[in-house]
C-alpha cells in the first residue's frame, strides 16, 4: 500500500517568505509527527498529532513555526518569516494510533532551503 | 543533559561480514529503543525495536541487544551487503508533554558502508 508522502520534495525560498509543506500520513493512520532533520544530525521532533488535535508540540522552535490537520488526516507545517537557519529536511511520520510501542513510518521529507 | 549519542559516526565493513553499530543513552527512565535505517534521500525505515524488559531481540539478519545496567544498545547486522549501506540512527520513545509518550529521540546516526 501506498506509504507516508510528502510535497513538496524541494523547497528554495528568499528569507523573509512563508512556506508551507504538506503531508499525506498512512490511510488509516490516526497519529502524524512532524519532525525536522539538518545535515548530518538525527531528526528532531516537533510535534505530535493525534487526529485532529496537536497532543504535543513542545518541539516547535518558536511561534513562526504551525501545523495543523484539519480532517486528522492531511497535516500542512507552515513556516511564516523564514530564517536561512531554516534550512533543513522536514519528515512527516504516520502511526497507526499513536501508543509508545507503534512503529512510526517515516515519508521521504521536503526539504527546505532558505536563501 | 539527556541525550541518545552513538559512539561511531562512521563504520566499513567488508560484505559478507558481521557489523556492529553501537548506541548510548544517558536517561535510565527510557523504555523503548528503536533503530532506523536511513538511505540517502529517503526517510528513516524501522528496523527493530526493543522494551527494557528484554536484552536481547532478534530479526532477519538484525539483532539488537540492550544493556541497561551501562546504558548502551548495539544493533548487529549479520552476512551484510551492499543493500546495507546506509546511516543508522537509534532512537528511544519517551513521554510526551502530556499523556502517551509519541515523540522520537534520536542519536547523530552511524554511517555504514558496506565494501564489495
Amino acid at each position: 500500500g501506498a506509504g507516508v508522502s510528502q510535497t513538496p520534495s524541494n523547497k528554495v525560498t528568499e528569507k523573509g517568505k512563508y512556506v508551507e509543506l504538506r503531508c499525506d500520513p498512512i490511510s488509516g493512520h490516526t497519529a502524524l509527527y512532524w519532525y525536522r532533520q539538518s545535515l548530518g544530525q538525527g531528526p528532531e521532533f516537533l510535534i505530535y498529532f493525534q487526529g485532529t488535535g496537536a497532543a504535543d508540540d513542545s518541539g516547535l522552535p518558536n511561534d513562526r513555526f504551525f501545523a495543523v490537520r484539519p480532517e486528522g488526516s492531511v497535516s500542512t507545517l507552515k513556516i511564516q518569516r523564514t530564517e536561512r537557519g531554516d534550512s533543513a529536511v522536514y519528515l512527516c511520520a504516520s502511526s497507526l494510533a499513536g501508543g509508545q510501542s507503534d512503529t512510526q513510518y517515516f515519508g521521504p521529507g521536503t526539504r527546505l532551503t532558505v536563501l | 543533559g539527556e541525550s541518545v549519542g552513538l559512539h561511531l559516526p562512521t563504520l566499513s565493513v567488508q560484505e559478507g561480514d558481521n557489523s556492529i553499530i553501537n548506541c548510548a543513552y544517558s536517561n535510565s527512565a527510557s523504555d523503548y529503543f528503536i533503530w532506523y535505517k536511513q538511505e540517502s534521500g529517503k526517510g528513516p525505515q524501522f528496523i527493530i525495536d526493543i522494551r527494557s524488559n528484554m536484552d536481547k531481540r532478534q530479526g532477519q539478519r538484525v539483532t539488537v541487544l540492550l544493556n541497561k545496567t551501562v546504558k548502551h544498545l548495539s544493533l548487529q547486522i549479520a552476512a551484510t551487503q551492499p543493500g546495507d549501506s546506509a546511516v543508522y540512527f537509534c532512537a528511544e520513545n519517551r513521554m510526551g508533554s502530556n499523556f502517551g509518550n509519541e515523540k522520537l529521540t534520536f542519536g547523530t546516526g552511524t554511517r555504514l558502508t558496506i565494501i564489495p
